[in-house]
Formats: C-alpha cells, structure tokens, sequence
C-alpha cells in the first residue's frame, strides 16, 4: 500500500495569501489528484493526472511535482477556498488517500 | 451532470451487514467505473471497492474479505454489502464515479453516515 503524508496538518492563512500543499508518497506513485472538502459535503474533485485542473476549477489552483513529492498551489485565497484538501494517488497498486491539510482562517 | 444518491439504514448493529445503494441519474451507469469511499468521522478517505458496469470488480486487500460490491445495470444502481461490522466500520459512506478505470473521482454523492452502534 502507498502512504501519502499530507503537510501541514492545518495552514492558517489570510484570505489573498497563497497556500502551498505538500503531499508526499511512501514510494513513486504515477499520478495525483487533489480534492477539496467543506464541512457535510463531499469532496469535490479539483486537480487530476497531477497538473490537470477538472471543470469549472479557477486557475488559481494549480498542481505540480513528481516521483514521491507533490504540491497543491492555491495562488491567492478566496474566502471560500477555506477547506480540507486531500490527496489521492492512482496508476500504482489501489488507490489511497492521505489524511487532509485544513486551510482555516488566520 | 451526472448525479449520486447514497441510500440504506444510518444504524446497524455489531456482527450484521452493512447493505447500501448508490443510484446514478442525469447519465447511464454503462461503460463507466463505480467505486464506494468511507470517511470515519474525523479522519481520512479510504477506497472500499469499484465495480465496471459489467460486473468486474476489485477491492482494497484490507477490506477484501467483508464487502461485496455489486452493479445493476437495469436501475442505474451499484451496491455495497460489508459484513460483519464494528464499530470502527462507522463512517460516512460516499459512492463515486471512475473518470477511467482506478483513477481519479470526478462525481461523487452527498454521503450517507452509518453507525455501528447496538
């Protein structure tokens, strides 16, 4: 099973400032994907083939990396990108999650 | 848009079957993959199993044993069966669609709680 270790556990942050998400791998996965989750919904998909931004998804999100490191990149927050961000990897063994970063309110 | 509603009990006791339903509408359930995600309060997300609309399967090795994943194609629905359950089988249970086979999730349903709880 690959692990994915998401950091941080929570970001605060000014709306405007810009969040950078790590999530790393146990071992090289080929593909990554970011979902964004609010309070009593589901998650909802966001980044996908790593760089890839689904529909309807604002360019201020962007995805990077490779290997065992990759990154979610909001550019500059909007009051409603405060969320939990999970990772998920796929194209290696079955598909795992890391635990979630929370972007609050600073 | 394709839409996902999760349906079943809220509550099942210890040592008995979790049985849900996922029903697909504003799209066919054909040529696609259909997976189950669980969430236990508090925590991460976590692959149960998908299903092809043509009935192969395939599950996550730790929870292989217990949960049967089923398709019916005739009513748009797949299933999820998980048997014997604890109470660390207490989550909120999501049905999602495969953009392409063991990939990313691009449609998901609202999410149904169970607990397991006597």
């Amino acid at each position: 099973e690959i692990v994915l270790t998401q950091s941080p556990g929570t970001l605060s942050l000014s709306p405007g400032e810009r969040a950078t998400l790590s999530c790393r791998a146990s071992q090289s996965v080929s593909y990554l994907a970011w979902y964004q989750q609010k309070p009593g919904q589901a998650p909802r998909l966001l980044i996908h083939g790593t760089f890839s931004r689904a529909t309807g998804i604002p360019d201020r999100f962007s995805g990077s990396g490779s290997g065992t490191d990759f990154t979610l990149t909001i550019s500059r927050l909007e009051p409603e990108d405060f969320a939990v961000y999970h990772c998920q990897q796929y194209g290696n063994s079955f598909r795992t999650f890391g635990q979630g970063t929370q972007v609050e309110i600073k | 848009q394709v839409q996902l509603q999760e349906s079943g009990p809220g509550l099942v006791k210890p040592s008995e079957t979790l049985s849900l339903t996922c029903t697909v509408s504003g799209g066919s359930i054909s040529n696609f993959y259909w997976s189950w995600i669980r969430q236990p309060p508090g925590k991460g997300l976590e692959w149960i199993a998908y299903i092809y609309y043509s009935g192969n399967t395939n599950y996550n090795p730790s929870l292989q044993s217990r949960a049967t994943i089923s398709v019916e194609t005739s009513k748009n629905q797949f299933s999820l069966r998980l048997n014997s359950v604890t109470a660390a089988d207490t989550a909120v249970y999501y049905c999602a669609r495969d953009a392409f086979r063991s990939s990313h999730l691009d449609f998901w349903g609202q999410g149904i709680l169970v607990t397991v709880s006597s």
